[in-house]
């Protein structure tokens, strides 16, 4: 597809599971990003990837929070041992090298925990 | 201090009106700023970028960018009711931080 696609789109589990979210980026695309949204609330960064370099992991909230990227293609969040305020939606976005910088979002996996 | 700041609102803005709404950062070395709009329950799409202090216009929409008072505004023109939703304003830093920033959204709400 010509977007960025993210599965599940929901995911429900219990509390204590591990959870891995995937994101599938524009073709070409050479940064990809992940952001937290809770409801009602502004997105919070998570983590950056560009390219080959070492991502940016500030804004991962604990170590339970890992992600990976292979090259340039499909990014995996994962969650592990959830809690109930990891529960969000998970927003993926690439962007294209040089220009402005625009993010491409994708339609966000919605994560509840129980 | 967070590192974008905007104000939730809600703002109530009637039909034909324009729209103001503003945002604050932090870091004096920030580069590039970005208005993204998020309808309820949609991703954010970009509505327009600045990098330089001034107005930039697009349509109905103006950014306008004060780098000396660390502030960047979003200004809407004859105000439709479609234009009701979240407004996040975005900050990349410097070259050495290309991560983008967003505030927490300022809600819109256009009264017909």
């Amino acid at each position: 597809g010509a977007g960025v696609s993210q599965s599940p789109s929901n995911k429900v589990t219990e509390k204590g599971k591990d959870v891995e979210l995937r994101c599938d980026p524009i073709s070409g695309h050479t940064a990809l990003y992940w952001y937290r949204q809770r409801l009602g609330q502004g997105l919070e960064f998570l983590i950056y990837f560009q390219g080959n370099s070492a991502p940016d992991k500030s804004g991962l909230p604990s170590d339970r929070f890992s992600a990976e990227r292979t090259g340039e293609s499909v990014s995996t969040l994962t969650i592990q041992r959830t809690q109930q305020e990891d529960s969000a939606v998970y927003l993926c976005a690439s962007s294209p090298s040089g220009g402005p910088g625009e993010l491409f979002f994708g339609e966000g996996s919605r994560l509840t925990v129980l | 201090q967070k590192e974008v700041e905007q104000n939730s609102g809600p703002l109530s803005v009637p039909e034909g009106a324009i729209a103001s709404l503003n945002c604050t950062y932090s870091d004096r070395g920030s580069q590039s700023f970005f208005w993204y709009r998020q309808y309820s329950g949609k991703s954010p799409e970009l509505i327009m970028f600045i990098y330089s202090n001034g107005d930039k216009e697009d349509g109905r929409f103006t950014a306008q960018l004060n780098k000396a008072s660390q502030y960047v505004s979003l200004l809407i023109r004859d105000s439709q009711p479609s234009d009701s939703a979240t407004y996040l304003c975005a900050v990349r830093g410097n070259q050495g931080a290309q991560k983008l920033v967003f505030g927490q959204g300022t809600r819109l709400t256009i009264n017909p």
